[in-house]
């Protein structure tokens, strides 16, 4: 019962290389959410999928992209990385609005030197 | 706009004691209010919800809050720690789609 997946964990890498974390959901939710986590920050919305083909930006977007080609996946992209960025991500996924639970990945530990 | 606040980023207390984690939000609408746990290296998990029917929500591994609105609160409390509850406790609201967490409490539990 895997529920959210995240790949990779653990990355390395140096100011200005790109990358992608990708999230996969095997609970067919319509929802999906990428989160960063800082300490004493709690999570921070960077992009959201509300379906398939769309996205839409959170509360701290910049430096981010994100792309939901299949519903059941939501990539997040560094497409010059900073050391700003360096943080751990949580990806999760959300069956219903509002009243419905989010359910997280193990979260991806990106430090950017 | 909506936000949470969580007094105390740190609180201690010995196994078998109260627990008690407070959660303040703001919100300009009928709120849905959640309690998440994390343990170390992990993603977050639910406590529990509230979502507008009774007021006194029960969760899981013995956690309770209850919704005052008077007091725009949802508090986390826990009759008796164990060991196994020491975690970060993040308080959330949300109306939509989108989420606001609170900063986190840490929970230590002392032998």
């Amino acid at each position: 019962n895997a529920g959210v997946t995240q790949t990779p964990k653990f990355r390395v890498l140096k100011t200005g290389q790109s990358m992608t974390l990708l999230c996969a959901q095997d609970m067919n939710h319509e929802y999906m959410y990428w989160y960063r986590q800082d300490p004493g920050m709690g999570l921070r919305l960077i992009h959201y999928s509300v379906g398939e083909g769309t996205t839409a930006k959170g509360e701290v977007p910049d430096g981010y992209n994100v792309s939901r080609l299949k519903k059941q996946n939501f990539l997040l992209g560094l497409e010059s990385a900073a050391p700003s960025q360096t943080s751990v991500y949580f990806c999760a996924a959300q069956g219903r609005m509002n009243t419905g639970e989010l359910f997280f990945g193990e979260g991806s530990r990106l430090t950017v030197l | 706009a909506q936000s949470v606040t969580q007094l105390g980023s740190h609180v201690s207390v010995s196994e078998g004691a109260l627990v008690l984690l407070r959660c303040n939000y703001s919100s300009s609408v009928p709120p849905y209010l959640f309690w998440y746990v994390q343990y170390p290296n992990q993603g977050l998990q639910l406590l529990l919800k509230y979502t507008s029917a009774a007021t006194l929500v029960k969760g899981i591994n013995g956690f309770e809050a209850e919704f005052k609105k008077s007091e725009t609160s949802f508090h986390l409390t826990k009759p008796s720690a164990h060991m196994s509850d020491a975690a970060e406790y993040f308080c959330a609201v949300t109306h939509g789609q989108n989420f606001v967490f609170g900063p986190g409490t840490r929970l230590s539990v002392l032998p």
